[in-house]
Formats: structure tokens, sequence, C-alpha cells
């Protein structure tokens, strides 16, 4: 079954300090994986596209890495802002072949605390 | 803002009701995407068309259905709602025809509460 899978499910972190998200998937054939911000009542923004030949991709205070391998990516998130507070989602999509797999991880709910 | 514009922003119906929803892409794309985002499933992919094409299928039920019209604009009808519709929907637009490495950007969404 092709699955998405975020951890942790909520983090709080102080304003200042680094954090990582994690997103592993079982999503196969794999195309394409993408990590979005989502503020609440908002519609979500892209931080950062990764294909199965890359393994890193960095958005200013963003930077994630995929592993195609294990089939594992992680987001972190440098210097962390009180404005960063927000649902990270990862998304991992299927080649034009199969366009039908686009997945949804439930994403992480970051809190910054001043 | 992202460029890409949707209407209404909040929709009060009943059960057994049909609405319609509006999605304006940015100025250039031709791929308009719908995406349903509920409390208990999270984001979920709907359907995808491209320069008034339908290109792929998601989770869409057969109560719902979209077009994309020849000026790009797309709607999103659903019909028959029940309580589980209620959700937030969003479309989003991108140039390209295939969803491969190619931005996608939201709109604001449109909630919909189903009574």
């Amino acid at each position: 079954k092709n699955q998405v899978e975020q951890s942790p499910q909520s983090l709080i972190i102080l304003e200042g300090k680094n954090c990582t998200l994690q997103c592993n998937y079982t999503v196969s054939p794999f195309s394409n994986l993408r990590w979005y911000k989502q503020d609440t009542g908002r519609g979500p923004v892209s931080l950062t596209i990764m294909t199965f030949s890359e393994n890193t991709k960095s958005n200013g205070r963003y930077t994630a890495t995929l592993d195609a391998d294990t089939k594992q990516s992680s987001l972190h998130i440098t210097a962390s802002q009180l404005s960063d507070s927000a649902s990270y989602i990862c998304v991992v999509s299927g080649p034009y072949s199969s366009a039908s797999k686009i997945i949804f991880g439930s994403g992480t709910r970051l809190s910054i605390r001043p | 803002d992202s460029g890409v514009t949707q209407t209404p922003k909040h929709l009060i119906t009943a059960t057994g009701q049909r609405v319609t929803l509006r999605c304006s892409p940015r100025s250039g794309d031709l791929s308009v995407y719908w995406y349903q985002q509920s409390l208990d499933q999270g984001l979920q992919f709907l359907i995808q068309y491209y320069n008034g094409e339908e290109r792929a299928k998601g989770n869409i039920l057969e109560r719902f259905s979209a077009q994309q019209f020849p000026d790009l604009h797309s709607e999103l009808n659903l019909s028959s709602l029940e309580l589980g519709d209620s959700a937030l929907y969003f479309c989003a637009s991108s140039v390209d025809k295939y969803p491969s490495t190619d931005t996608q950007y939201f709109g604001p969404g449109t909630r919909l509460t189903v009574l």
C-alpha cells in the first residue's frame, strides 16, 4: 500500500533553535518528493521539490534531504523563527504514467515558542 | 498571494444539495489540481486538468466532477452532499502537464460546511 508517514506528529521548540522533521514513504514507483508549509486555514506553500536523483535541496533556512534507497526524507529548519509555526507536509508522487499517485503525509505541526 | 483565486471562501449548505466551487489559475499556468483537506483524512488529491482535458484522477468520488474551461478556470461540482464532505477544498495550478518537478501554487481554499 502506498503510504507516507511523518514524524513527529507535533513539535515545540524555542525560537532560534534548529529542528528536523522526518518523512518515510512506501510509494512505488517514485517520481518526486515535496515539502510544503501550511499555515492554519491557508493553502500549502511549496518549500522544496526533489527527484530520486537528488539527495539535498535548500530553500533559505529550509534544507530537505532524500535517501531514495531507504525511502526516507527529512526537512531541517535552521535558526527557527516565530513565523515558522505551521504544519509541514511531505508529499510523494508517482511518475507521470501513474499521475494519480499523489500521496500526502498527515503532517508535523511545529510550534515555535519565544 | 499565490496568484490562484478561489470562490467562494465559505459555503454552507444542507445534505443532498449540489454546489460548485470555482478556481482561477495563475496567469500562464495550464494545469489545475483539486484537493480536499478534511480533519480525519488530511489532504487528498482529487483530480487534475491540463489545458481543458482531464489528466489524472485521484480519490474523487463519483458524486464529484470537475471541468476546465477554455479560459483555463476550473470548477469542481459536488452533488448529493453528505456531512462527510465538509472540508477545505483547495485548487492549485502549475505550468506543466505532468506533476513532475513543477511547483504547484495553491489557492486560499473554499471551506465547505454541510449541515
